[in-house]
């Protein structure tokens, strides 16, 4: 596809629950990155891929939260044991270069915890 | 903690007139700078990028860059009510991989 795409563009789920975040970057993009945005906040930045390798998960909130990356495309994001604080629009942006190059959002995925 | 500052605004201009968007970082050994424009509801959408020192024009928009006072701007010339949005300024620091962000100035432009 011509951008980033993500999926789903909207998750309910109980608190508790698993979740699966996805995110298709842009074909040939080598880094791929992961934010959260609340309502009415700025980005936070979660994690950082450059290949299949997480240089940075600096941003990752809680041992709740982990990342993979394969076949140096598709990436998920997974949220174990949801809580209401996880609410956020989740954003995944890539890029063709590394650290410093453009990066260009997917659309996000909105996730709300009951 | 290597930070970017915005006002949130809400920055208000008439129609035609130029906006200017203000953004500072504190990491002196940042490296390049980005400007995302983000409407309610929506994703950023990255509308300019500037790495040198002085002016990048492109369009309507032109970004500025002063290193030695660690500040970057934006323009908006002849604003239109659809550059109304959120601009967020993104700065890579000198270390790190990711971008940090403002938390964005709110722009309302005024028929």
């Amino acid at each position: 596809g011509a951008g980033v795409s993500q999926s789903p563009s909207n998750k309910v789920t109980e608190k508790g629950k698993d979740v699966e975040l996805r995110c298709d970057p842009i074909s040939g993009h080598t880094a791929l990155y992961w934010y959260r945005q609340s309502l009415g906040q700025g980005l936070e930045f979660l994690i950082y891929f450059q290949g299949n390798s997480a240089p940075d998960k600096s941003g990752l909130p809680s041992d709740r939260f982990s990342a993979e990356r394969t076949g140096g495309s598709v990436s998920t994001l997974t949220i174990q044991r949801t809580q209401q604080e996880d609410s956020a629009v989740y954003l995944c942006a890539s890029s063709f270069l590394g650290p410093g190059g453009e990066q260009f959002f997917g659309p996000g995925t909105r996730l709300t915890v009951l | 903690q290597k930070e970017v500052e915005q006002n949130s605004g809400p920055l208000s201009v008439p129609e035609g007139a130029i906006a200017s968007l203000n953004c500072t970082y504190s990491d002196r050994g940042s490296q390049s700078f980005f400007w995302y424009r983000q409407y309610s509801g929506k994703s950023p959408e990255l509308i300019m990028f500037i790495y040198s020192n002085g002016d990048k024009e492109d369009g309507r928009f032109t970004a500025q860059l002063n290193k030695a006072s660690q500040y970057v701007s934006l323009l908006i010339r002849d604003s239109q009510p659809s550059d109304s949005a959120t601009y967020l300024c993104a700065v890579k620091g000198g270390s790190q991989g990711n971008l940090i962000f403002g938390k964005g100035t709110k722009l309302s432009v005024k028929p």
